[in-house]
């Protein structure tokens, strides 16, 4: 069965640091990977996901996230934060069935920007 | 033209009433989905649908009643609304091959 741990619930950053959100999954396939980003009362919106090509994947806002097998991780980063970056952020494994896809998401970590 | 529109966005209703949401997407995606998101902000697949027929139901009580008319809609009925089935709906689709999901803006339902 697929689950997704992401470690932290709230992450606090400086504007213009390093953002760093952790991603661990399981999958018994090779899954597909999201990150997706969701602003207060608004829907859920695609950052970047991997979909078994290049392991370093860059997303919309500067965003980029790597996938480590090895590791089983997919952690999402952007070398400088903004602070329009506030908001939840939610990693997702998705696998392919007969139907279509059954994604699974982590329980989402909070990104703080201070001034 | 939003690609995933819900309505209503804002429910409040009392304990043991009935209440549907609607969901249409303009997308030509062939796979639309419900998910419940709790005060946690944790989400949770409850049905999928492909093609108007039900393929993912995630042990959601049978109060809940999902309808795909076609393709392009999914609504949601619910019976006997109970306080803990207050939180935001949302729903999604996507291409059957891709697995990336295109979200409404929810609809928060209140239980009092």
């Amino acid at each position: 069965a697929q689950s997704v741990t992401q470690l932290g619930s709230h992450v606090s950053v400086s504007e213009g640091a390093l953002v760093l959100l952790r991603c661990n999954y399981s999958s018994s396939v090779p899954p597909y990977l999201f990150w997706y980003v969701q602003y207060p009362n608004q829907g859920l919106q695609l950052l970047l996901k991997y979909t078994s090509a290049a392991t370093l994947v860059k997303g919309i806002n500067g965003f980029e996230a790597e996938f480590k097998k090895s590791e089983t991780s997919f952690h999402l980063t952007k070398p400088s934060a903004h602070m329009s970056d506030a908001a939840e952020y939610f990693c997702a494994v998705s696998e392919g069935g007969t139907g279509g896809f059954k994604t699974i998401f982590g329980a989402g970590t909070r990104l703080f920007v201070k001034a | 033209d939003t690609a995933v529109s819900q309505t209503p966005k804002y429910l409040v209703t009392q304990m043991g009433n009935d209440k549907s949401i609607k969901c249409e997407q303009n997308l030509g995606h062939d796979t639309m989905y419900w998910y419940k998101q709790d005060s946690k902000k944790f989400l949770k697949i409850m049905f999928s649908y492909n093609n108007k027929e039900l393929i993912i139901n995630e042990t959601v009580p049978n109060r809940f009643s999902p309808k795909s008319p076609d393709k392009a809609h999914l609504n949601l009925h619910i019976n006997s609304l109970e306080l803990g089935d207050s939180a935001v709906y949302f729903c999604a689709s996507s291409h059957k091959a891709s697995g990336e999901l295109f979200f409404g803006e929810g609809s928060r339902l209140t239980v009092l």
